[in-house]
């Protein structure tokens, strides 16, 4: 079936490292592939997408390069900030429209 | 910004009794869908709307859980005989259906409490 495993957390940053979240899939086809972000008290929020292999997603920072090879979507970020603290989720869609979610990794940037 | 809401925010219930939450998606938005989350997982897809018509049910949803969406604008989610088990956050997010890469908006959830 299709699933998403994405890098236990928490993760805990100083401010303007570098991150990484990593993210695999496994699906059969060709899924579209997000990043939602959850800050706290809110709802979950797109940060970027990528709906077909070698696509770039790219927001506020943040990148992740859809790998067909290796199935995988890792986030990226050159330099956090404590305003990037959030619990991040991966997730893919098949064309049935079901949304499959990875279980989300916590990050915690600190000054 | 006229995003999608849900309400109640939070709902504290007693085992066996019954809730309904509502959802009020994205105004042109013709899809909506309802999820689950339980603390430290991700959402779990449970069902979702095309205008009017429900086209899919996760086997999640069981028979004491029902949706609508009469006029395909806002939706309810209703719960019968709650059990523990239930305590989650339950999601509504809209989209517009325009294929690969179709976007879903979420809402802030409400939070349900069964005692």
């Amino acid at each position: 079936g299709n699933s998403v495993t994405q890098m236990e957390g928490p993760v805990t940053l100083s401010e303007e490292a570098f991150l990484t979240i990593n993210c695999t899939y496994t699906a059969t086809g060709y899924p579209s592939l997000f990043w939602y972000v959850q800050y706290p008290g809110e709802g979950l929020q797109l940060l970027l997408k990528a709906t077909k292999a070698d696509d770039k997603g790219s927001n506020k920072g943040f990148e992740a390069t859809y790998r067909k090879e290796t199935t995988s979507f890792h986030l990226e970020k050159g330099s956090v900030q404590v305003s990037d603290s959030a619990v991040y989720f991966c997730a893919l869609r098949r064309n049935n429209n079901d949304m499959r979610f990875g279980a989300g990794t916590r990050l915690t940037v600190k000054p | 910004d006229t995003g999608v809401s849900q309400d109640p925010r939070h709902k504290i219930t007693k085992r066996g009794q019954n809730v309904t939450f509502r959802c009020d998606p994205i105004s042109e938005h013709n899809r909506l869908y309802w999820y689950r989350q339980t603390l430290g997982q991700g959402p779990e897809f449970l069902t979702y709307f095309q205008n009017e018509a429900q086209l899919e049910k996760s086997r999640l949803l069981s028979d004491r859980f029902s949706a609508e969406r009469p006029k395909g604008s806002f939706s309810t989610l209703e719960i019968q005989r709650t059990e523990q088990g239930d305590s989650a956050m339950y999601l509504c997010a809209s989209s517009l259906h325009q294929g690969a890469g179709e976007t879903q908006y979420f809402g802030p959830g409400t939070r349900l409490l069964v005692l």
